[in-house]
């Protein structure tokens, strides 16, 4: 049991440049969230997806598009990467369709992504 | 808006002292309340959760308790291990909410 899986761990970008972070889950969890880890800042909610076929903008949306490719992945897509989006990227999932306040969040390993 | 306030670190502590990281919110309603644990190189792990006034959360020796009063959640424990050397999140959620709002994060190291 993998739990939450990202590829890949770690990525340099060029500004300008463009890439898709995956995520995939194997718990049949319904909700799937993007966070970015910045020193001194905690987790910040990228997007999230309720469930399959839905997605919600988070507190810091701009610059970032997803997609739920289907129940298990959820992809994280910068068009155009720019310095500040330097950062740790964490995916989550939580379980059977439940709100954050029921359902405990499992985060897979994290990916670094540096653009210069 | 949610926030949430936590204690800066970094914190060192002896193997087996006691360890008590603040943590106060802001939120409208009855939010739950949440502490997560960040091992080197890892993700996060939920470590322990209260979800209404007055509960207590408990976990590998951890404890929180959620008080409405004084709008906190504290963690607690008793004697510290170097294997508890992580960073420690405070979050919270409103009712009916997807979103988590963490704090910034609290970095123990415990030392031999």
């Amino acid at each position: 049991n993998a739990g939450v899986t990202q590829t890949p761990k770690f990525q340099v970008l060029k500004t300008g440049q463009s890439m898709t972070l995956q995520c995939a889950q194997d718990m049949n969890h319904n909700s799937m969230y993007w966070y970015r880890q910045d020193p001194g800042m905690g987790l910040r909610l990228i997007y999230y997806s309720a469930s399959e076929g839905t997605t919600d903008k988070g507190e810091v949306p701009n610059g970032y598009n997803v997609s739920r490719l289907n129940k298990r992945e959820f992809s994280l897509r910068l068009e155009s990467a720019a310095p500040s989006q330097t950062s740790v990227y964490f995916c989550a999932s939580s379980g059977l369709g439940g709100t954050a306040q029921n359902y405990e969040q499992y985060f897979g390993p994290g990916t670094r992504l540096t653009v210069t | 808006g949610n926030s949430v306030t936590q204690m800066e670190g970094p914190v060192t502590l002896s193997e087996e002292a006691f360890l008590t990281i603040n943590c106060t919110y802001t939120a409208t309603g009855y939010p739950s309340l949440f502490w997560y644990v960040q091992y080197p190189g890892e993700g996060l792990q939920l470590l322990l959760k209260a979800t209404k006034a007055d509960d207590k959360g408990s976990n590998k020796g951890f404890e929180a308790t959620y008080r409405k009063e004084t709008t906190s959640f504290h963690l607690e424990k008793g004697s510290v291990q170097v294997s508890d050397s992580a960073v420690y999140f405070c979050a919270l959620t409103g009712a009916g909410s997807y979103q988590l709002t963490f704090g910034k994060g609290t970095k123990l190291s415990v030392i031999p």
